[in-house]
């Protein structure tokens, strides 16, 4: 079965910090995507970053970058210079290739961050 | 940057009535999608639509829903017989191409189905 796991229900970060958002998943598939959506208090979801899992390097959008360990099924997303715009709800999904084009998405992790 | 619309923003209905929820996706997109999440729980998918037909569904997606592009440019999804285990918030989207692809997908900012 394919699972997204966000163990981190809220997290609290101070403007300009640093903050990690954890994220496993389970897939018996190799080739498969991984995405980061943000949803902020006006409830649109927002894609932060993407992973292709045959690429070995992390992906980075300006402030954003992930972590992304295959062997470990982990795809943690850093966020740099924490501000206070990014405040939201933040989601990992799955999409394990092949013929579906369905995202498995995690419960999700509530950022607030703090002036 | 286009946007999903979607319409209405939150619809309250009564038990066993039909409703309609109502999505304008993003012009050139040719993948349209209905995820639904019940509060406090995770997004889910419903269906995906692709070339005027359902190209996915899921087990949530039974008897009781429908899509329908109507007109060109609207995407609906219907509940035929409203269920109160169907209040949820529904998330429209829509893509150029799907995420089996690592395309990214554009969402509306959902309707809050309430139904008592």
């Amino acid at each position: 079965a394919q699972t997204v796991t966000q163990s981190q229900p809220e997290m609290s970060v101070q403007e300009a910090e640093t903050v990690t958002l954890s994220c496993t998943y389970d897939t018996s598939e190799n080739n498969y995507y991984l995405f980061w959506y943000k949803q902020p208090p006006s409830r649109q979801m927002i894609l932060v970053i993407r992973q292709e899992a045959y690429k070995q390097q992390n992906a980075t959008e300006n402030r954003f970058s992930v972590n992304f360990q295959k062997a470990a099924k982990s795809f943690s997303l850093k966020i740099s210079d924490s501000q206070l715009g990014d405040t939201a709800m933040y989601f990992c999904a799955l999409n394990y290739g092949g013929a579906t084009n369905k995202l498995i998405f995690g419960t999700g992790t509530l950022l607030a961050v703090q002036p | 940057e286009p946007e999903v619309t979607q319409t209405p923003s939150h619809q309250v209905t009564q038990m066993g009535q039909e409703v309609i929820l109502r999505c304008v996706p993003i012009s050139n997109h040719l993948y349209f999608y209905w995820y639904r999440q019940i509060l406090g729980q995770k997004v889910e998918f419903l269906v995906s639509f692709y070339n005027n037909e359902i190209s996915e569904k899921s087990e949530i997606f039974d008897d009781q829903f429908s899509v329908e592009r109507p007109d060109g440019s609207n995407f609906t999804l219907k509940i035929r017989s409203t269920k109160l285990e169907d209040s949820a918030m529904y998330f429209c989207a829509s893509s150029v191409d799907g995420p089996q692809v690592g395309e990214k997908l554009f969402f509306g900012s959902g309707t809050q189905l309430s139904v008592l």
